[in-house]
């Protein structure tokens, strides 16, 4: 399996402009997380999904922020418009909800964002 | 509001010597995840933790749970350089797989 998988890698940005992050999850996982880790506040939880319905949207910062997964393979995080201070690594996870396993989390490679 | 704390932050340590990373967590939860990672790197899965008492090893790392003190620790023995990187801890909010992260421990292992 490839893992999760990440575009773009990094992105340069101008304050104010469209961010569109996209994220591919493990086939078979019913759960997707996106986070945002920075110096300051560390890895935060942003949104999560199940079965494709997002479940909690309480770590969002702002509407600025909007996720959504159209289907099973695929979810996208958009910033608009974007602000230096969401300058960050957002990542992508998702875990299988069975439970003898303990729904271990795999997260994505990250997009390193940069927002001037 | 489940809080993770850590400690130490930040950890600086010879080749060959012992220690210990805390973990503790405010409120009661059934499983906790321990993960690495690497400078400008992603997280990897260390350890899944799901009852009281559990123990896990792999390699020179070794991790426990004591519910009833809302603890984990993660013990490295003789420690070598390729073990140094951010080891964060990750606590289970009871709402399906929601996970509240530690601060983070940054572990650096000197020659």
């Amino acid at each position: 399996d490839a893992g999760v998988i990440q575009s773009p890698r990094h992105e340069v940005t101008e304050m104010g402009q469209e961010v569109t992050l996209r994220c591919k999850p493990i086939s078979g996982h019913d759960y997707l997380f996106w986070y945002r880790q920075t110096m300051m506040r560390g890895l935060e939880l942003l949104i999560y999904f199940n079965n494709n319905v997002p479940i909690d949207d309480s770590g969002m910062p702002e509407d600025r922020f909007s996720a959504k997964m159209p289907n099973a393979s695929f979810s996208t995080l958009k910033i608009q418009p974007s602000e230096p201070r969401d300058s960050a690594v957002y990542f992508c996870a998702s875990s299988f909800s069975a439970l003898a396993g303990g729904e271990t989390q795999y997260f994505g490679p990250g997009t390193r964002l940069l927002v001037l | 509001e489940l809080k993770v704390e850590q400690n130490p932050l930040f950890l600086s340590m010879q080749e060959g010597k012992n220690y210990t990373i805390y973990c503790n967590y405010s409120t009661t939860s059934d499983r906790l995840y321990w993960y690495r990672q690497d400078p400008g790197k992603s997280l990897e899965s260390l350890f899944v933790l799901l009852s009281n008492g559990a123990v896990k090893q792999e390699g020179r790392l070794m991790a426990s749970l004591d519910t009833k003190a809302r603890l984990s620790t993660l013990h490295i023995t003789a420690a070598v350089h390729d073990l140094s990187a951010t080891y964060f801890c990750a606590v289970n909010t009871g709402t399906a797989s929601k996970l509240t992260f530690g601060t983070g421990t940054r572990l650096q292992v000197t020659l």
